[in-house]
């Protein structure tokens, strides 16, 4: 079965500062990977995702995540944190079947941004 | 495009009663989950579809829950009787055909049994 880790359940940041969220993965065979943003009130909204080729993915908002297999992770990362990032990020890994992909997803990390 | 739609935005009920949740899809997706976050147990899938047709339905917590899709626009999440212990965010997401495809979320229903 798969599943889905994110250690730190919080995470408070400086404006300015780089962020970094890790994500460990148990999965039998080579993951889809995703990261995810859940701003307060609203849905999901995808930042970026990861099926193959090159283990460095970039996304939107500036966000960028690597994959390493040897480690079973696919941590976020930003350079520079907005106060707009404030927000709950949640790491998914996906298992692709024939008739769908259904994601199992982390415990999400809530990052708080200071001025 | 709307994106994924669910209605109502927010429900409150008393315990017993029929809740039913909706769903549109995004147009020309094939695939669509339904997903409930609480504070406890996080985001867990509770019942996907595909082309109109269940294809796991092991999240789903017990018999009071059940799930249609009559068609490839709409999607319904039905509880009956409802507890306090139903209190969530249900989500619903629609995703293209294709494994590489993202699964896009609609903004949620929040649920509070009474």
């Amino acid at each position: 079965a798969q599943s889905v880790t994110q250690p730190d359940i919080h995470i408070t940041v400086s404006e300015g500062a780089s962020l970094e969220l890790r994500c460990n993965y148990s999965y039998g065979a080579t993951p889809y990977l995703f990261w995810y943003v859940q701003s307060p009130g609203q849905g999901l909204q995808l930042l970026l995702k990861y099926f193959s080729g090159d283990t460095l993915v970039q996304g939107i908002k500036g966000f960028e995540a690597e994959f390493k297999r040897s480690q079973s992770s696919f941590n976020l990362r930003k350079p520079s944190v907005h106060w707009s990032d404030a927000a709950e990020y949640f790491c998914a890994v996906g298992a692709v079947k024939a008739a769908g992909n259904k994601l199992t997803f982390g415990g999400g990390t809530r990052v708080l941004v200071k001025p | 495009d709307a994106g994924v739609i669910q209605s109502p935005r927010h429900e409150v009920t008393e315990m017993g009663q029929e809740v039913t949740l909706r769903c549109k899809p995004i147009s020309g997706h094939n695939s669509l989950f339904w997903y409930r976050q609480t504070m406890m147990r996080g985001l867990e899938l509770l019942i996907y579809f595909n082309n109109n047709v269940p294809i796991d339905d092991s999240g789903m917590p017990e018999d009071r829950f059940s799930a249609k899709m009559p068609n490839a626009s709409f999607s319904t999440l039905k509880i009956q009787p409802s507890e306090p212990r139903d209190s969530a965010v249900y989500f619903c997401a629609s995703k293209a055909a294709g494994g590489q495809e993202t699964q896009y979320f609609g903004p949620g229903t929040r649920l509070l049994v009474l």
